[in-house]
């Protein structure tokens, strides 16, 4: 498998323009999860998914962030108005819930986003 | 509110010595405990997972002790070489309705001089 892909890997935009991060996770896992990390704060988590469908929200920072899950081999996380306070690294990780229990997230190379 | 503490913040050894990276959780209802290691510029690579009713986990050099009762896990990486040299970091995964939800360390950056 060709892991957790991110697309685009860097983003340089201007404070105001809307900004969409892609990811495609592991096949065949069932949690989705999208982290940002910055020195300031380390890494955060802002939403995940469980099957497609949101399960916890609580980290998104504001009504400019969603994120959608259409399918379970695709998921987007937008920015708009983009601000430059939302640079950062955007990471994105998916898993797979087991009768173990949850195994290990697997992170995909982060989308390092710049907003001048 | 789980609070997940990480010391040192950064360490410097040299080659062939062994490292021990502390991790400490304020909140013992865990569900596992796990270690990540961060290259730069790189996403988050997991090294070991150990779930709440284990005390330990091994992995070639790797070794990783879990003290629930503590709220303390400690990696040890045994005859460190250059390539070691990475931030770690550890995530605990809460006994919540959130499963699959971790909450992160702020790492150990190590440095291993040739």
């Amino acid at each position: 498998d060709a892991g957790v892909i991110q697309s685009p890997r860097h983003e340089v935009t201007e404070m105001g323009q809307e900004v969409t991060l892609r990811c495609k996770p592991i096949s065949g896992h069932d949690y989705l999860f999208w982290y940002r990390q910055t020195m300031m704060r380390g890494l955060e988590l802002l939403i995940y998914f469980n099957n497609n469908v949101p399960i916890d929200d609580s980290g998104m920072p504001e009504d400019r962030f969603s994120a959608k899950m259409p399918n379970a081999s695709f998921s987007t996380l937008k920015i708009q108005p983009s601000e430059p306070r939302d640079s950062a690294v955007y990471f994105c990780a998916s898993s797979l819930r087991t009768d173990r229990g949850q195994e290990t997230q697997y992170f995909g190379p982060g989308t390092r986003l710049l907003v001048l | 509110k789980q609070e997940v503490t990480q010391i040192p913040a950064a360490l410097s050894v040299p080659e062939g010595e062994n490292l021990v990276l502390n991790c400490s959780f304020t909140d013992s209802a865990i569900y596992n405990l796990q270690w990540f290691r961060q290259d730069p510029g790189k996403g988050l690579t997991s090294l070991l997972l150990i779930q709440s009713s284990q005390r330990e986990q091994t992995s070639g050099r790797l070794n990783a002790s879990l003290d629930k009762s503590s709220g303390r896990s400690t990696l040890y990486i045994a005859a460190s070489q250059p390539g070691d040299s990475a931030t770690y970091l550890c995530a605990v995964e809460e006994t919540t309705d959130s499963w699959g939800k971790l909450q992160f360390g702020a790492g150990t950056q190590v440095v291993v001089t040739p």
